[in-house]
């Protein structure tokens, strides 16, 4: 398996676009994660899926922020209209089962620069 | 918000020496975990240990967990270069799983 793999690895765009940033979660893996990193809050979990329904989006920073997962093998987070405090990498990650019981499988990130 | 605090924020050692992190946390949890985050990389899960667990074993690894204290370590025994990375504990509540900041270990050749 190729692992959990996001795109785009980077993303550079002016305050006020829209994006969209999108992963594919290892195949069989029934929870899909969205994570946001910075240097000053470090890693927060944003919101996490089970089975293709959201679970809990309470880390979701404003409404400004949404995210789907139309099937189980892909989920985007769309930032609309973005604003450059949102400049952060996006993590994705994946587990098998069981929430948070067992280990999560991370993408590599997207570095998003909101300009 | 975090809830792990990982101590310490830096360590530098030599290559061959131990290193040792610690990891304290607020609210009762189910497991906690121990990952792992190279330079621009995404983070890779190194052990698990559940609540009612005191010590886990992964090859040069050992961690420990004292729930009195509300508190982790993580030892790497005979670090090497390779070991450099930033290292994150991880704690789940009831609701939603928090990373501490983590610390970012050097080891030199």
């Amino acid at each position: 398996d190729a692992g959990v793999i996001q795109s785009p690895r980077h993303e550079v765009t002016e305050m006020g676009q829209e994006v969209t940033l999108r992963c594919k979660p290892i195949s069989g893996h029934d929870y899909l994660f969205w994570y946001r990193q910075t240097m000053m809050r470090g890693l927060e979990l944003l919101i996490y899926f089970n089975n293709n329904v959201p679970i809990d989006d309470s880390g979701m920073p404003e409404d400004r922020f949404s995210a789907k997962m139309p099937n189980a093998s892909f989920s985007t987070l769309k930032i609309q209209p973005s604003e450059p405090r949102d400049s952060a990498v996006y993590f994705c990650a994946s587990s098998l089962t069981g929430r948070f019981y067992n280990e999560q499988f991370f993408g590599p990130g997207t570095r998003l620069t909101v300009l | 918000s975090q809830q792990g605090e990982e101590d310490p924020q830096a360590l530098s050692i030599q290559e061959g020496e131990n290193a040792t992190m610690n990891c304290s946390y607020k609210t009762s949890i189910n497991n906690l975990q121990w990952y792992r985050q190279n330079s621009g990389r995404g983070l890779v899960h190194l052990i698990l240990i559940r609540s009612n667990e005191r010590e886990k074993h992964s090859g040069r690894l050992r961690v420990t967990l004292d729930t009195s204290k509300k508190s982790s370590s993580l030892l790497i025994t005979a670090s090497r270069a390779a070991d450099t990375a930033s290292y994150f504990c991880a704690t789940d509540g009831d609701n939603d799983m928090r990373f501490g900041a983590g610390t970012r270990l050097t080891v030199k050749p």
